[in-house]
């Protein structure tokens, strides 16, 4: 088992639509859970970044943390053809170490 | 402005060549790292670095090297012990704000 599960995608919304990325990780002792984007041949980007059960929202992304079900997850809304990118998941364990997923691609048609 | 700097963007590796590739930082972070990313696998921890003249393996340490004589340098170097070295290599840097990671815009390592 992979300790930070993604569906490779590709993942395609039209512009406008809300796009839905999910994550699932699986050690319970991890601390805080961190979305990137990496757009082809760049860099990864953080954008957002959740420690505690719920919802957290930071214009037009939203993050949302179950750790009973050790899932995370992350919804853009009002896609724009800019998101496409590779979305990577990203879970801290206790001791500051960093796992990613293999990343979904998104694709938001205009 | 703060950031990590890689050096070079691009390098090509002959067979049984050893290479360095370059990670500076100004953001005053203590926490270095160093991944790989092949197509289709995530990243991989190579190396890691909490402090000055102090690291630790990661998952894939094997024919890698690095050092930590300053707090703003974590150079690696891919010796020719690598023998699939070919890859897209990222440094990485975590802030004590978020703890999130702020990466360089990485080196791509091809064997010729």
């Amino acid at each position: 088992q992979k300790e930070v599960e993604q569906n490779s995608g590709p993942l395609s919304v039209p512009e406008g639509a809300i796009a839905s990325l999910n994550c699932t990780y699986s050690d319970r002792g991890s601390q805080s859970f961190f979305w990137y984007r990496q757009y082809s041949g760049k860099s990864p980007e953080l954008i957002m970044f959740i420690y505690s059960n719920g919802d957290k929202e930071d214009g037009r992304f939203t993050a949302q943390l179950n750790k009973a079900s050790q899932y995370v997850s992350l919804l853009i809304r009002d896609s724009q053809p800019s998101d496409s990118a590779t979305y990577l998941c990203a879970v801290n364990r206790d001791n500051n170490d960093m796992r990613f997923g293999a990343g979904t691609r998104l694709t938001v048609k205009p | 402005d703060g950031g990590i700097t890689q050096s070079p963007k691009y390098l090509f590796r002959k067979e049984g060549q050893n290479v360095t590739l370059s990670c500076e930082q100004n953001l005053n972070h203590d926490a270095m790292y160093w991944y790989r990313q092949d197509p289709g696998q995530g990243l991989r921890l190579i190396y890691y670095s909490q402090i000055v003249n102090d690291f630790q393996k990661g998952d894939i340490a094997e024919g890698y090297s690095v050092s930590r004589e300053k707090k703003e340098s974590f150079p690696l170097t891919v010796t020719s012990a690598q023998k699939n070295p070919t890859a897209f290599y990222l440094c990485a840097s975590r802030n004590s704000f978020n703890y999130g990671y702020t990466f360089g815009s990485g080196t791509r390592l091809t064997v010729v």
